[in-house]
């Protein structure tokens, strides 16, 4: 059973350009969450996604972010006319259910020249 | 608001040392606490998860605590050896499903 797989694992983008970042759960999960490591800072809770719904995205910044979790297909990360500040480790987790335990993958690093 | 504090930041180590990690958080309400470590460049791998309703879980070498109470966990590792040095991150779940990481405790075990 694979684990989770995000890609690309590494990604650079020119300051205006967009950014989409990938990420497949685990066989059978259908709850998925991103979250975003910046540089000397730990992991934050960016947004959690179920199939075709948005659950919670009190940590994703209004502008520019956005994220989707499609019936078919990989959760996506959206992220618009990227800045030097959006440079950081985004990692996305799945569970089996709500209260089951999150499984991480290995994360996109993304840097914004 | 739930803060996860993790002492200390760093640690070096000699190989075969026992060593204890430290994670506290301020909000008592929490399903659960896991323990990752998570490797350079690298991402995050799941050590042990802690109920809220459990005091403790051991897997091999690591053995971690909850006391839900006074907000602490400890993480502790027997016999520490070179491929232990890594970044340990403490997480707590509470309502809403995310999970909130403290900063982490970055490990070095000397050879």
């Amino acid at each position: 059973n694979a684990g989770v797989m995000q890609n690309p694992r590494h990604l650079v983008r020119r300051r205006g350009q967009e950014a989409r970042l990938r990420c497949s759960p685990m066989k059978g999960h259908s709850h998925v969450y991103w979250y975003r490591q910046l540089p000397e800072e730990g992991l934050k809770f960016m947004v959690y996604l179920q199939k075709e719904n948005i659950i919670d995205e009190s940590g994703m910044p209004k502008e520019r972010f956005s994220a989707e979790f499609p019936k078919e297909g990989p959760s996506i990360l959206r992220i618009q006319q990227v800045v030097r500040g959006d440079s950081a480790a985004y990692f996305c987790a799945s569970s089996l259910g709500q209260y089951n335990e999150q499984f991480f993958g290995p994360g996109t690093r993304l840097t914004v020249l | 608001k739930q803060e996860v504090t993790q002492i200390p930041a760093a640690l070096s180590v000699p190989e075969g040392e026992n060593l204890v990690l430290n994670c506290s958080f301020t909000d008592s309400a929490i399903y659960n606490l896991q323990w990752f470590r998570q490797d350079p460049g690298k991402g995050l791998t799941s050590l042990l998860l802690i109920q809220s309703s459990q005091r403790e879980q051991t897997s091999g070498r690591l053995n971690a605590s909850l006391d839900k109470s006074s907000g602490r966990s400890t993480l502790y590792i027997a016999a520490s050896q070179p491929g232990d040095s890594a970044t340990y991150l403490c997480a707590v779940r509470r309502e809403g499903n995310k999970l909130v990481f403290g900063a982490g405790t970055i490990l070095r075990v000397k050879s």
